[in-house]
């Protein structure tokens, strides 16, 4: 079965702090995803990657930047956490070839910043 | 600007009946959509996909239609049992590789 970890299911971060939220799948797939959900909004697609070193903004860039510098690995970094960034977070992996285009998801970090 | 529109009034209703959910879709065409489950705390499953040719996809007992006229899709589980009850998220697949996804409908299946 594909697995997508990621690295913390809670985080309490402060204001003006930098936070990494690191997402790992076990698939060797080529594109990984970055979504926030907020009641009422859904998910939300951050910044995605579809190879290594490559990103792609989604829908709501700003405050965020990623990284891809493995296949396996795609981190999420807030550089300078605020609190309208409280949210859960989801990591997502999907190969490039598949019948479906079917999104694999990780548990989810919900992040709360104070 | 696309928009997706699901019920955002949870969906309750009797075991054994059926739950039809509804995904609405404007100003695209997309090639395909698919429908993720979401149980609270956790990360959406995929389910069903089903494509802009295909007018009914089934998977035992789901069943998606797709409507490319009317913009829309209709997501039914028949003989509903309480661990259906979940939060259901449609994501049309426009252009690009992004996905969109529906704000979701939660879905209460009782005894």
């Amino acid at each position: 079965d594909v697995k997508v970890t990621q690295s913390s299911r809670y985080l309490v971060k402060r204001t003006g702090e930098k936070v990494f939220l690191e997402c790992v799948q076990d698939m060797d797939h080529e594109n990984m995803f970055w979504y926030r959900q907020d009641p009422g909004l859904g998910l939300r697609l951050i910044y995605f990657s579809y190879d290594v070193k490559m990103k792609e903004k989604g829908d709501i860039p700003e405050g965020y930047s990623v990284s891809r510098e493995k296949k396996e690995r795609f981190s999420l970094i807030l550089e300078s956490a605020s609190t309208n960034q409280t949210s859960m977070y989801l990591c997502a992996s999907r190969p490039n070839r598949g019948r479906s285009g079917e999104l694999f998801f990780g548990e989810g970090s919900r992040l709360t910043v104070l | 600007s696309q928009k997706i529109e699901q019920n955002s009034e949870a969906l309750n209703i009797q075991e054994g009946k059926t739950a039809t959910l509804t995904c609405n879709y404007t100003n695209y065409s997309p090639a395909y959509l698919q429908w993720y489950r979401q149980d609270p705390g956790r990360g959406p499953v995929f389910l069903l996909l089903i494509r802009e040719n295909e007018k009914e996809k089934r998977k035992e007992r789901l069943k998606v239609t797709f409507d490319t006229t009317l913009k829309q899709s209709l997501f039914h589980i028949t003989a509903s049992q309480p661990a259906d009850s979940a939060t259901y998220l449609c994501a049309p697949r426009g252009g690009g590789n992004k996905l969109t996804f529906g704000t979701g409908t939660q879905l209460k299946v009782e005894l």
